[in-house]
Parts: C-alpha cells; sequence; structure tokens
C-alpha cells in the first residue's frame, strides 16, 4: 500500500519566518511534486523532482525552494512566508510509467501565515 | 492560462441519479487523462484513467468518455451515492518527457439522499 505522509497537516506561521514542509513516500519512486490547493484554482505545481538532487519549476514556483537529498523526501522551503501563500499543500510521487502509475498524494499540509 | 478547464465548479444529483462532471482542454498534445477524488482535509486519491487510444473506459459505477476531436472528456457515475459527495480534478498529462499533471479546477459534487 503506497504511503505518502507529510510532516504536518496543520501550521500556523508569521510573516517572513521560514518554514519547512516535508514529505517521505514509501514506494521507492523516482518522482515528487509539491503542488498548492486554492479555491477556484484547483492543484498548481510548485516544484517537481525527477531523482535525488534534481529539481524542476512548476507553474507557480515564485517565493518557494525545494530538496531532495533522499530518494524518499522531498522538501518544500518557504524562504520568507508571506500572506499570499497560505494555502492548503499538497505532495504527490509517482513511478517512471506515467500510464501505469498514477501520483499518489499525501494528506496536505494547511498552511496559515498571519 | 488554463490547458485544463472545469467549468462547473460545483453539482448537485439526486442519490441514485447519474452525475455527469464534464472537462476541457487544450493541449493537443495530451495523450493520457485521469480523474481524481478529494474529500475535505485528504489528498487527492486516483479514480480512472483513459488513454487517447481509447473512447471509454470503464471501472464499476464510473465511466469515464474522452471526445478528441472535441477535447472534452466526462465521467459519469451511475447510480451516484453520497459517499460519492467530494471534489472531483480532471489531469492531463503528454509525452513531454516527464510525468507532470496538469490539473483542472475541480468540481465539487454533492450527492442528495
Amino acid at each position: 500500500d503506497v504511503k505518502v505522509t507529510q510532516s504536518s497537516r496543520y501550521l500556523v506561521k508569521r510573516t517572513g519566518e521560514k518554514v519547512f514542509l516535508e514529505c517521505v513516500q514509501d514506494m521507492d519512486h523516482e518522482n515528487m511534486f509539491w503542488y498548492r490547493q486554492d479555491p477556484g484554482l484547483g492543484l498548481r505545481l510548485i516544484y517537481f523532482s525527477y531523482d535525488v538532487k534534481m529539481k524542476e519549476k512548476g507553474d507557480i514556483p515564485e517565493g518557494y525552494s525545494v530538496s531532495r537529498e533522499k530518494k524518499e523526501r522531498f522538501s518544500l522551503i518557504l524562504e520568507s512566508a508571506s500572506t499570499n501563500q497560505t494555502s492548503m499543500y499538497l505532495c504527490a510521487s509517482s513511478g517512471t510509467d506515467r500510464v501505469k502509475e498514477t501520483q499518489y498524494f499525501g494528506p496536505g499540509t494547511r498552511l496559515l501565515v498571519l | 492560462d488554463q490547458q485544463v478547464k472545469q467549468n462547473s465548479p460545483s453539482l448537485s444529483v439526486q442519490e441514485g441519479r447519474i452525475s455527469i462532471l464534464n472537462c476541457d482542454y487544450t493541449n493537443s498534445m495530451f495523450d493520457y487523462f485521469l480523474w481524481y477524488k478529494k474529500y475535505p482535509a485528504e489528498g487527492p486519491t486516483f479514480l480512472i484513467s483513459i488513454s487517447s487510444i481509447k473512447d471509454k473506459n470503464e471501472d464499476g459505477r464510473f465511466t469515464v468518455f474522452l471526445n478528441k476531436s472535441a477535447k472534452h472528456l466526462s465521467l459519469h457515475i451511475v447510480p451516484s451515492q453520497p459517499g460519492d459527495s467530494a471534489v472531483y480534478f480532471c489531469a492531463a498529462s503528454g509525452d513531454f518527457g516527464n510525468e507532470k499533471l496538469t490539473f483542472g479546477t475541480g468540481t465539487r459534487l454533492t450527492i442528495i439522499p
């Protein structure tokens, strides 16, 4: 059974703080993704990674960075949190066959930036 | 530019009737389409998919139809059950050399008992 876990379900941070969101998957998947979900905007891709130490910008990378030091772990970093980064953050992982393997999502982290 | 669109933000259907959720896309290079279901405070879960070589895929109560010429896909749920109340996202991918999915904005389905 695929398991994608995220370090926190809820976070409250202040404007300007550095925020780390951690994601771990146990399926030995090569690909990992970070999305944010906002009402009326659906899921928007922030960053993704194909392999350890590799990263690619998604559709909305501004204000975010990522780190993938180990295959199972993908971190999203908000260098200086702002109120417009208040959102639901979702991590996902997938294997290399895009037809046979879907993306598996974690439960999400709801971040509130005050 | 929204390449995958779900024009109905919400839909209410009587229990036992058919639910039809629609999705349109603009990129003709998309060749694989998926539907995900999301409950509040949970991550999306995969529901059903379809490759562009097919025009229909069925799995139990769920059927996805693809009309490539119209760049349109739909998800049919029959009969609808209260547990189907959730937000549904369609997603698309293409043979771009990556496994990136492009998601629609979602449709909130409410099944009325």
